[in-house]
């Protein structure tokens, strides 16, 4: 079974850092584009930051870039959400996705793990 | 950028009823347009890809279609377990993505 989980989520101050990581199995991890998307009860789903297979892009959303990073190892399966300068609006649950493509630019986000709660606070 | 307007922002229906949700976008998108179903403190579920294709799994009760801007989810006989929050998303490219504002669908 494909599944993807994630940890790392926790209470923290305005200002401060925290690493998300997540773990996947079932699945060729390294072919894989990766995508972190978190909800609020605010805004609803928000993609927050991806990067594909292969380390060769990497993308996030305005309301992230240049505090958030996102890194993979791919020997341990696994991808990290660096989180710098955290915010009150950054207050989410966290979802690792995987993505898939069915070809050219199309693409869609199949597995989801259970989300892991971040509150800054 | 690419702009999503879903509505309605809330629909309540009841068992057996069919539904239908629309996301509009301000450019033409072809169908790289997607929906996903949130049940209440659960993981967001992938739906429909690519505009009218079922994911693998899901109930073929739930259909997409795509007329130019203009997207359609429709719900059919509808279910308790149909209750939650419904997104529509698009790949502007690879680089940006973005979600509707949500449905959320009350199944009384």
């Amino acid at each position: 079974e494909m599944n993807v989980v994630e940890s790392g989520g926790r209470v923290v101050k305005p200002g401060e850092s925290l690493t998300l990581s997540c773990k996947g199995s079932g699945f060729t991890f390294d072919d894989y584009m990766m995508n972190w998307v978190r909800k609020t009860p605010e805004k609803g789903l928000e993609w927050v930051a991806s990067i594909s297979s292969g380390h060769i892009q990497i993308h996030f959303a305005p309301s992230v870039k240049g505090r958030f990073s996102i890194y993979r190892d791919d020997g341990q399966n696994s991808v990290f959400l660096q989180m710098r300068s955290l915010r009150g609006d950054d207050t989410a649950i966290y979802y690792c996705v995987r993505v898939r493509s069915s070809g050219g630019s199309r693409y869609y986000m199949d597995v989801w793990g259970p989300g892991t709660t971040v509150t800054v606070s | 950028d690419i702009q999503l307007t879903q509505s309605p922002p809330f629909l309540s229906a009841s068992v057996g009823d069919t539904i239908t949700i629309t996301c509009q976008t301000n450019f033409h998108i072809s169908n790289y347009l997607n929906w996903y179903h949130v049940k209440p403190g659960k993981a967001p579920r992938l739906l429909i890809y690519d505009a009218f294709h079922v994911e693998e799994g899901v109930s073929s009760r739930f259909g997409g279609s795509e007329s130019g801007t203009h997207f359609t989810l429709t719900i059919t006989s509808l279910q308790p377990e149909d209750t939650g929050t419904y997104y529509c998303q698009e790949y502007d490219n690879v680089a940006h993505l973005t979600f509707g504002a949500g449905t959320k669908v009350d199944v009384k």
